[in-house]
């Protein structure tokens, strides 16, 4: 089966602008997740899916940054205003979500968007 | 505190065996992944280890000792395509969350 997709693979903006940032889980996985990796740094979590259950927005890391899931299935992250720090890749994974046996705890991961901030 | 240590960069050769290790410091604990990366692609799944002891998965094998805060993952028969990066996770949540806990990755290089 298809794995997680993301979409734009590259995005390139300028300052200021705002960017939307796409994942399609994997099908049947109720949990998403978002996560950011900077150069030379390591996954940082921003935010959780699970269901129809509240998010946990936790990791985000400004007001210009939200996300939103709607019908369980697709999600989008966007942020506002973006800045030159804003550059990354954003990663999305999902996973089958809690309360099931083991093993659908594991996160997939989709390929990433690469976000450039001129 | 969200702390999970592991060496910055290994190499080895072809055919070898390599060890890399992760200690970690985590407010609560569900489980740790190890996961590649190859440069430029998404992490690929290797290994969870919620239960202490080894897991073996053809040449790889990951060590859980949850008492220690310590884990590693050992690679047999190197071959030149386990040049990657390594990262170790872990797992960390409650009833209304559930995230990973990345460190910033081992990189390894195999060489002939």
């Amino acid at each position: 089966g298809a794995g997680v997709s993301q979409s734009p693979s590259n995005k390139v903006t300028e300052k200021g602008k705002d960017v939307e940032l796409r994942c399609d889980p994997i099908s049947g996985h109720t949990a998403l997740y978002w996560y950011r990796q900077s150069l030379g740094q390591g996954l940082e979590f921003l935010i959780y899916f699970q269901g129809n259950s509240a998010p946990d927005k936790s990791g985000l890391p400004s007001d210009r940054f939200s996300a939103e899931r709607t019908g369980g299935s697709v999600s989008t992250l966007t942020i506002q205003r973006t800045q030159q720090e804003d550059s990354a890749v954003y990663l999305c994974a999902s996973s089958y979500g809690q309360g099931r046996s083991s093993g659908g705890e594991t996160q997939y991961f989709g390929p990433g968007t690469r976000l450039l901030v001129l | 505190g969200q702390n999970i240590d592991q060496p910055t960069e290994m190499t080895a050769t072809e055919g070898a065996i390599v060890q890399i290790n992760c200690t970690y410091q985590t407010s609560g604990f569900n489980g740790l992944f190890w996961y590649q990366q190859h440069a430029g692609e998404a992490p690929t799944f290797l290994s969870y280890n919620v239960l202490d002891g080894l897991e073996e998965k053809g040449r790889f094998s990951s060590f859980l000792s949850r008492s220690k805060g310590y884990s590693y993952l050992l690679l047999k028969e190197l071959q030149m395509k386990d040049s990657a990066s390594y990262l170790c996770a872990v797992r960390v949540g409650s009833y209304n969350t559930d995230k990973l806990i990345f460190g910033t990755g081992t990189r390894l290089q195999v060489f002939p």
